[in-house]
């Protein structure tokens, strides 16, 4: 069984970009589900994806938006990107009723 | 607005002594709570949730909806215990988890 992975697990952008962050879910799964950490704080919801539809979001930005493919991978996309914007991104897939997360290492963006 | 409180950033006790993390919400549904654990470089993971009512490497949770509090516990602290624990919160209605600060768990031999 695979677990989730996430590319790419470091990156450095500078403000005004945008970034794509790639989650690959866990082999079974059909929802995804991302989260933003900060330094010290626990994982914030950005959104969560069902069947390639996003059904449920937090209090992020327009700017933050994402995707769902066919094979219940994921992307993360941050446009107009601000310095408060780094930290460490965290993929999660689950099945839908169940609720349990399985997470991926994440990816950690630091914008300068 | 739904909420979910860890108290302690910082616990620190010592190996054999007894553990309790706690964990308080606010909502107004009926909740779904859980406690998630990252060990040192590792990744999160789900350690139990409430429904379950299982004892997960000695740690037990109870869901006390009077309180609204679903504090961990584990009468015998180990070395292995130490890592950041996080309680989180399931939404009956999106299955959006809100997620508690953390609180970081140093078991002292």
């Amino acid at each position: 069984e695979t677990g989730v992975t996430q590319s790419p697990t470091h990156l450095i952008k500078t403000r005004g970009q945008q970034v794509t962050l790639r989650c690959s879910s866990q082999s079974g799964h059909n929802t995804v589900s991302w989260y933003q950490q900060a330094l010290g704080q626990g994982p914030q919801f950005i959104f969560q994806y069902y069947r390639e539809e996003e059904n449920g979001r937090g209090n992020f930005p327009p700017r933050f938006s994402g995707l769902q493919f066919p094979n219940y991978s994921s992307e993360l996309n941050v446009n107009a990107l601000e310095l408060d914007d780094s930290a460490l991104y965290l993929c999660a897939s689950s099945n839908r009723q169940s609720g349990e997360l399985f997470f991926g290492e994440g990816s950690r963006l630091t914008v300068l | 607005a739904q909420r979910v409180t860890q108290p302690e950033k910082l616990l620190s006790v010592f190996k054999g002594a007894p553990v309790e993390l706690k964990c308080n919400y606010s909502y107004s549904g009926s909740p779904e709570l859980f406690w998630y654990v990252q060990y040192s470089r590792q990744r999160l993971q789900l350690l139990l949730r409430h429904i379950s009512r299982e004892s997960i490497k000695g740690f037990t949770a109870d869901l006390n909806k009077g309180e609204t509090s679903f504090h961990l516990k584990k009468p015998f602290a180990q070395e292995e215990d130490s890592a950041m624990y996080y309680c989180a919160l399931r939404e009956d209605s999106n299955y959006q988890l809100i997620w508690g600060a953390g609180t970081k768990l140093i078991i002292k031999p």
